[in-house]
């Protein structure tokens, strides 16, 4: 299986600060790479697919990017609705594969 | 798109359990279908993928030779039969839809304890 490694596995930060989640793949996956925001209780919302393509109701806030093995996902200016946990997958290959995901919480 | 899943239970370590998950308000025969887990307070692991017709299956190492993904496209079920259960299987079993290899749908979960 492809391994992916999320870091950090926690992000303490402000309303209005801008955060960097990085995801790394234990070998190429060209793009196929999405990121989730998972809320207590709920599951999974995609936000991004293809590294950088904003899943519609997205706010523009969020932004992926990388290919190959570094991924990003950035929040700009966070929101108090955007502290959650956040998971990167891969679907390079048939067997898909998350990332431990990074807890991002209220400083 | 609605997935519920069913056969959730306590089984004792070394058992077996069959979950289902009956899926209705699309065409079944057309989509990918998946099982994702997520044990108490930790992450998600995507477990099995079924190819639309059932004819290939893909797994996760960690189960693999000891759970299997099927599926009955006549009556939109979609099945993960489970043997040799260990602690580290306790967890909440997600049926998921897929469109375009991506989640577009997630059923409510069925709860796997897995504990003598």
């Amino acid at each position: 299986d492809i391994q992916m490694t999320q870091s950090p596995s926690t992000l303490s930060a402000s309303v209005g600060d801008r955060v960097t989640i990085t995801c790394r793949a234990s070998q190429t996956i060209s793009d196929w790479l999405a990121w989730y925001q998972q809320k207590p209780g709920k599951v999974p919302k995609l936000l991004i697919s293809k590294a950088s393509a904003l899943e519609t109701g997205v706010p523009s806030r969020f932004s992926g990017s990388g290919s190959e093995t570094e991924f990003t996902l950035t929040i700009s200016c966070l929101q108090p609705d955007d502290f959650a946990i956040y998971y990167c997958q891969q679907y390079s290959s048939y067997s898909y594969t998350f990332g431990q995901g990074t807890k991002l919480e209220i400083k | 798109v609605q997935l519920v899943e069913s056969g959730g239970a306590l089984v004792q370590p070394g058992g077996s359990l069959r979950l289902s998950c009956a899926a209705s308000g699309f065409t079944f025969s057309d989509y990918w279908m998946s099982w994702v887990r997520q044990a108490p307070g930790k992450g998600l692991e995507w477990v099995a993928n079924s190819k639309p017709d059932g004819s290939e299956q893909y797994y996760v190492d960690s189960v693999k030779g000891r759970f299997t993904i099927s599926r009955d496209n006549a009556n939109n079920s979609l099945y993960l039969q489970m043997k040799y259960l260990g602690a580290e299987d306790t967890a909440l079993y997600y049926c998921v839809r897929l469109d375009r290899w991506l989640p577009s749908g997630w059923g409510h979960g069925a709860l796997v304890t897995v504990s003598s």
